[in-house]
């Protein structure tokens, strides 16, 4: 089953418009990470954010993270083409457990 | 530092074949892991291997094994090949594996006709 779920599963944007996905999980967890897939190629780590933490920036991304909802975010700023990919959320549900993924959402940016 | 390497990159194999894809973990990293990407599971977990060992398994039939050498190097086979497992399947590696980030690697393409 799955431990994540991205939403929107798919969501399309004008280049320099802002991207915002969210992810739901449904155990706690230690952390939350965030990761891309160009079209067919593997998985690329974005950013890790851990359960004491409620924002984490890293460049145009910024994640937020609420451990009573049970949610995070991963809002990309001033978006480029290039930005188009798969955006996966993965947790764990404890430390030795491997890394479950949603299903993604698939994010166009139309230049 | 050299990335996590996969080969093959694209096979075609037959029904009823086997096929065996092998991972180069990044250096030092210990912890393996294989994935399976299918458009309409999304990514599943087939195993983790650390140090040799299995440490994890995912909920896959006895048709998908693994395994690991002990310069970390992993592969994992797949007998008996049957349509449903043609997929992308992905090896990752980290140093500790578990809830730690983990680096992918392009992935192994199979067509199973």
């Amino acid at each position: 089953s799955q431990q994540g779920e991205e939403d929107p599963q798919a969501l399309s944007i004008q280049e320099g418009e802002n991207a915002t996905m969210n992810c739901s999980y449904k155990t706690s967890i230690n952390n939350l990470q965030w990761y891309r897939q160009n079209s067919g190629r593997g998985l690329v780590h974005l950013i890790l954010i851990r359960s004491n933490e409620r924002e984490k920036h890293s460049g145009r991304l910024r994640v937020t993270l609420d451990t009573s909802k049970k949610s995070s975010s991963l809002l990309i700023t001033a978006s480029r083409a290039a930005d188009t990919a798969s955006y996966f959320c993965a947790t764990a549900p404890s430390g030795n457990t491997p890394l479950v993924f949603g299903k993604g959402t698939r994010l166009s940016v139309i230049a | 530092k050299a990335g996590v390497t996969q080969t093959p990159r694209y096979l075609i194999k037959t029904r009823g074949q086997q096929v065996t894809l092998s991972c180069s973990p990044i250096s030092g990293h210990r912890s393996v892991s294989w994935y399976q990407q299918t458009p309409g599971q999304g990514l599943q977990f087939l195993f983790e291997y650390f140090s040799e060992t299995q440490r994890n398994k995912g909920n896959f039939p006895g048709r998908f094994s693994g395994r690991q050498f002990s310069n970390s190097r992993s592969e994992m086979n797949v007998s008996t090949l049957e349509l449903g497992d043609s997929a992308l399947y992905l090896c990752a590696s980290s140093s500790q594996g578990g809830e730690n980030t983990i680096y992918f690697g392009e992935g192994s393409w199979l067509t199973v006709v």
